[in-house]
């Protein structure tokens, strides 16, 4: 059973560039997680997707971010108009289910962005 | 969500056993005790997880006192490879069911 995959692994852009992130969940998971990890820092939630749902986005930026769960394919995030700050590594997890006691979330190897 | 404290560091001889200690005082009954790792930037590891039993599985051991207020991580034979940072995160109902909130963790050193 393959894991979580994201492509792609390194992502280079110049400032006023879009980013596109993707992530494909393991079999049978239905739900998608999107944290991010700034250079020396902890890992930080940003938003929570089930199929074709936002579910919990409370720690998306409210400007240029957006992601996407569609009912074929994966999950993507999306970041316009790249700033430096914007790079960062940013992991992708997926669950069976989202409401079930003790549902674990399994990560991804995660994108590395860096904004030039 | 329940705040967790870990200590900041911690060295362990490989081949010995490793014990991570995680305080969660304000753990709510129907929370949940997480262990993940993160070894050098690649994605965060899922180790373990506990409600108010003891577990056990190929990775690791939980221990969860009796009041529920903290709990031990034990890698019962260190290796080199275990070398990474390890959050405890507690998990509960509700709307912040679907996010983990990861602390500083705990940087585990195992040395040869």
């Amino acid at each position: 059973n393959a894991g979580v995959m994201q492509n792609p692994r390194h992502l280079v852009r110049r400032r006023g560039q879009e980013a596109r992130l993707r992530c494909s969940p393991m079999k049978g998971h239905s739900h998608v997680y999107w944290y991010r990890q700034l250079p020396e820092e902890g890992l930080k939630f940003m938003v929570y997707l089930q199929k074709e749902n936002i579910i919990d986005e409370s720690g998306m930026p409210k400007e240029r971010f957006s992601a996407e769960f569609p009912k074929e394919g994966p999950s993507i995030l999306r970041i316009q108009q790249v700033v430096r700050g914007d790079s960062a590594a940013y992991f992708c997890a997926s669950s069976p289910s989202g409401t079930g006691q003790g549902d674990t979330q399994y990560f991804g190897p995660g994108t590395r962005l860096t904004v030039l | 969500d329940a705040k967790t404290t870990q200590p900041t560091s911690m060295d362990c001889a490989e081949g010995r056993a490793a014990n991570l200690p995680c305080n969660h005082s304000t753990i709510s009954g129907n929370e949940y005790v997480y262990w993940y790792r993160q070894i050098h930037s690649q994605g965060p590891q899922y180790i373990i997880h506990g409600l108010k039993n003891n577990e056990t599985n190929e990775m690791a051991s939980l221990i969860i006192t009796e009041d529920r207020k903290s709990s031990t991580l034990i890698l019962p034979h260190a290796t080199l490879r275990d070398t990474a940072v390890y959050y405890c995160i507690v998990r509960g109902r509700g709307t912040s069911w679907g996010k983990l909130q990861f602390g500083a963790g705990t940087q585990v050193v195992v040395t040869p």
